[in-house]
């Protein structure tokens, strides 16, 4: 069965720092992967997925995110944190004819 | 604006009752889903209908009910509804089938007293 994990329910950045938000996925065949972003009291946004194209994914607001086969993993990063990326964000995978799993979520916090 | 709706967006039910959430897309999309939010647990997926006329079970399926009214259209109606199915619950859509981006609706909060 497929599944991903989140590692770190809650991580804190200041203002202009590195952003890492770290995803390892369960999958017997290769499987599909996305990060989404939830903003207090809203849905999720859809930030970039990987459906095994390039393994680097650029996605929007300055994220992007690289597919590792050997780590089993699909981090999230961004070079520079801002105010505005405070908020919830979940991993999610699935394989072909499946829906998506999500993990259980990180919250960043970004300080100034 | 297109997306998905959802109504309503609060809810407030005694144990027992029963209601229908609603969950409506206008971007012609195939596939329809329903999930669960509750903190620290993340989504959960509850039903599914990867296209019109077809629905089958998610990860936590007892105690709900789907219909897919047409293509547009996709309820999750709660029988007898109890405590434990407070939660937040989203509704989302996808174009291309099970593997593509979602668009999720904005939620409906439901609470069970």
């Amino acid at each position: 069965a497929q599944s991903v994990t989140q590692l770190g329910s809650h991580v804190s950045v200041s203002e202009g720092a590195l952003v890492l938000l770290r995803c390892n996925y369960s999958s017997s065949v290769p499987p599909y992967l996305f990060w989404y972003v939830q903003y207090p009291n809203q849905g999720l946004q859809l930030l970039l997925k990987y459906t095994s194209a390039a393994t680097l994914v650029k996605g929007i607001n300055g994220f992007e995110a690289e597919f590792k086969k050997s780590e089993t993993s699909f981090h999230l990063t961004k070079p520079s944190a801002h105010m505005s990326d405070a908020a919830e964000y979940f991993c999610a995978v699935s394989q072909a004819g499946t829906a998506l799993i999500f993990g259980k979520g990180t919250t960043l916090s970004v300080s100034s | 604006n297109a997306g998905v709706t959802q109504t309503p967006k609060f809810q407030v039910l005694k144990t027992g009752q029963s209601m229908t959430l609603q969950c409506a897309q206008d971007m012609n999309h195939n596939s329809m889903y329903w999930y669960r939010q509750d903190p620290g647990m993340g989504l959960r997926l509850i039903y599914y209908s990867a296209s019109e006329g077809t629905t089958d079970k998610g990860e936590v399926p007892n105690g709900y009910n789907v219909s897919r009214l047409n293509k547009r259209e996709f309820s999750l109606r709660l029988e007898s509804a109890a405590p434990s199915q407070t939660s937040v619950y989203f509704c989302a859509s996808s174009e291309r089938g099970l593997n593509y981006g979602y668009t999720f609706g904005s939620g409906t909060r439901l609470t069970v007293v």
